[in-house]
């Protein structure tokens, strides 16, 4: 069965920093994997995939990387802001239709 | 806009009442699924669906019912809750199954006393 860790479980920053989330998986024989990013008492928002084929993803401050032959993914978050504060969660998909997440990271940027 | 649904947001219920948790998407998605979140645990799929009438079973499936009727909707249903169902459930619904962003609802707190 698919195993997803996250590291760090918490993270806590001064605004500006540059941080990096990390995310490993047990089978690398995923179809894609996705992060996540939920603010407390709401739902989940997809920020970045990474189909199976691909290396990396970037959207604004946000980049992401997948080494699949290692099982791991990271994501970069430039220049950081108060408002990235959140749990940032990783999941990948296998064959069997279920978005395997981890626990996530619980990230807190202070002004 | 496009979004997932979720009715009710929040619940408190007792051990035995039946309740459906209802879940609509308005961007013609084949693909729905629900989830529970609990501490520790994280996020486990309970039931997905491919399409309409067809629905499988997720890593916790016990203890609940979905159906899938018509595309855009996809209720949860727990004919006869216990405290252990008290979660944090999440349905969720993508394009395609292995290849796009998959969209989440804004979740539905049950609380079963």
């Amino acid at each position: 069965k698919q195993e997803v860790t996250q590291i760090p479980a918490a993270l806590s920053v001064p605004e500006g920093e540059n941080l990096v989330l990390n995310c490993s998986f047990t089978d690398s024989a995923i179809y894609n994997l996705q992060w996540f990013r939920q603010d407390p008492g709401k739902g989940l928002t997809s920020l970045l995939l990474i189909q199976s084929s691909q290396r990396e993803q970037t959207s604004g401050r946000l980049n992401a990387s997948l080494d699949k032959s290692s099982g791991r993914s990271t994501l970069y978050i430039a220049a950081s802001q108060p408002g990235d504060s959140a749990t940032y969660l990783c999941a990948v998909i296998n064959s069997g239709y279920a978005l395997n997440f981890g626990k996530g990271t619980s990230l807190l940027v202070t002004p | 806009e496009a979004q997932v649904t979720q009715n009710p947001r929040y619940l408190i219920t007792v051990t035995g009442k039946k309740l459906t948790v209802t879940c609509s998407q308005n961007m013609n998605h084949e693909y729905m699924s629900w989830y529970r979140q609990d501490p520790g645990l994280g996020l486990r799929q309970i039931y997905y669906s491919m399409n309409v009438e067809v629905t499988d079973k997720g890593d916790v499936p016990e203890g609940y019912k979905v159906s899938r009727k018509e595309k855009r909707n996809f209720p949860l249903i727990l004919e006869s809750p216990s405290p252990n169902q008290t979660s944090l459930y999440f349905c969720a619904s993508s394009l395609v199954r292995d290849t796009a962003f998959e969209y989440f609802g804004p979740g539905t707190r049950l609380t079963v006393t």
